[in-house]
Order: C-alpha cells, then sequence, then structure tokens
C-alpha cells in the first residue's frame, strides 16, 4: 500500500479564495483524522472520523472550515475564505480499528497570502 | 489543559540507550499511552502503546508504572536518524463517551542524538 496520500503537496493561494485539501487513506482503514501544524500552536486535531461519519469535530476552528468524506476512500478539508492565519501544514492520518496505530500522510504546506 | 507533561528537550550520545520521561498523573483507568515521534517536515510516526504492562517492539520499549501515572520511553541503541520530537499522548479510544478526543498531540520532547 502507499500510505496516506495528501495532495497537493505544496499550495499557495490569496487571501479569501476557497481551499480543498485532499486525502487518500490506506485502504481498509475505518478511522481518518484531520490535523494542522503551526509552530505557534502544534499539532491540532481538527477532525476525525470512524467508518466516513464525522465523529468529533471540536477542533475545526470556526465556521470557515468543513470536512467530508464521502466514502471510504476520499476525504477533503475546505477552507472558504482562506485568511493568512490558515498557513500551516495540515496531516491527514488513518487508522484501523482503536487502539492502533494512526499512519500519517507528508501534508500539505498551505500558505494564504 | 495538557494531559502529560514532558522535558522540552533532551541529548543522548548516539549508541546509548535514550530514555524520555512522561508524566501522565491524571491518566484515567481505560486511557491508552501512546508514543509518536515527527522527524522534521515529516509525518508524525507510531512508535509503541500501552494500558497497563510494559511493551516492546522493533523499535523501541515502553514502560508504565504500576499506578501510570508516569511512563518511560526507551530507544535501546540510538542513532542519528533518532533526533526527532517524540510525543506522549494519553487517549480514550474513540466512541466511548467522556469526550472522547482521537489522539491529541501535546509539545513533545525533542530528542537530539549527538555523535
Amino acid at each position: 500500500d502507499a500510505g496516506v496520500i495528501q495532495s497537493p503537496r505544496h499550495e499557495v493561494t490569496e487571501m479569501g479564495q476557497e481551499v480543498t485539501l485532499r486525502c487518500k487513506p490506506i485502504s481498509g482503514h475505518d478511522y481518518l483524522f484531520w490535523y494542522r501544524q503551526t509552530m505557534m500552536r502544534g499539532l491540532e486535531l481538527l477532525i476525525y472520523f470512524n467508518n466516513n461519519v464525522p465523529i468529533d469535530d471540536s477542533g475545526m476552528p470556526e465556521d470557515r472550515f468543513s470536512a467530508k468524506m464521502p466514502n471510504a476512500s476520499f476525504s477533503t478539508l475546505k477552507i472558504q475564505p482562506s485568511e493568512p492565519r490558515d498557513s500551516a501544514v495540515y496531516f491527514c492520518a488513518s487508522s484501523s480499528g482503536w487502539p492502533t496505530e494512526a499512519f500519517f500522510g507528508q501534508g500539505t504546506r498551505l500558505t494564504v497570502v | 489543559d495538557a494531559k502529560t507533561t514532558q522535558p522540552t528537550s533532551m541529548d543522548c550520545a548516539e549508541g546509548r540507550a535514550a530514555n524520555l520521561p512522561c508524566n501522565h498523573s491524571t491518566i484515567s483507568g481505560n486511557e491508552y499511552v501512546y508514543w509518536y515521534r515527527q522527524i522534521h517536515s515529516q509525518g508524525p510516526q507510531y512508535i509503541i502503546h500501552g494500558l497497563k504492562n510494559n511493551e516492546t517492539n522493533e523499535m523501541a520499549s515502553l514502560i508504565i508504572t504500576e499506578d501510570r501515572k508516569s511512563s518511560t520511553l526507551i530507544l535501546p541503541h540510538a542513532t542519528l536518524r533518532d533526533t526527532a520530537v517524540y510525543y506522549c499522548i494519553v487517549s480514550l479510544p474513540p466512541l466511548s463517551g467522556g469526550g472522547a478526543d482521537g489522539l491529541t498531540f501535546g509539545k513533545g520532547t525533542h530528542l537530539i542524538i549527538q555523535p
């Protein structure tokens, strides 16, 4: 398996634009997590899904952020409208069952100018 | 409030055992202890986890005190490639109620392996 795949790896966008980050979890995994990492705040859990259903979105910073998982092999994190303070590395991770190890993707580095 | 307390940074000589402490004095009975590490610019990598008993795998050993209020991650023969930020996490299983929060990362310990 190729692991958790995130796209794009890098994204530069202007303030006010919509940004969509994509994640393909490892096949067969039933948990999917979205994280954001900045120097100031470290790694923050934004939301996680179980069997495509959002379980806890209390980490989503505000209404500008939304996440979907339309099927077991794909998830998106959307920011609309984007702001400079959204600049960060966004990681997606997946795991099979609980407790077990979570596998992280390589991340998407988002820069909002 | 952070559930775990770790030193900000540690040094260890290459080839020696690296012992990384973690305090989790408020851990509840069904919370697991997880260790992850993050090498610069990469996604976090799972190392090991445990509930009550000590655990060992090909990467490391996890020693959990009998009262479960602290634990130690041991890298038996540290190499330069082990330089990373190491995160100790305590977590309830999801869907268990009571505010299960998946895997919540703190600040971690920056481990530097010296040649």
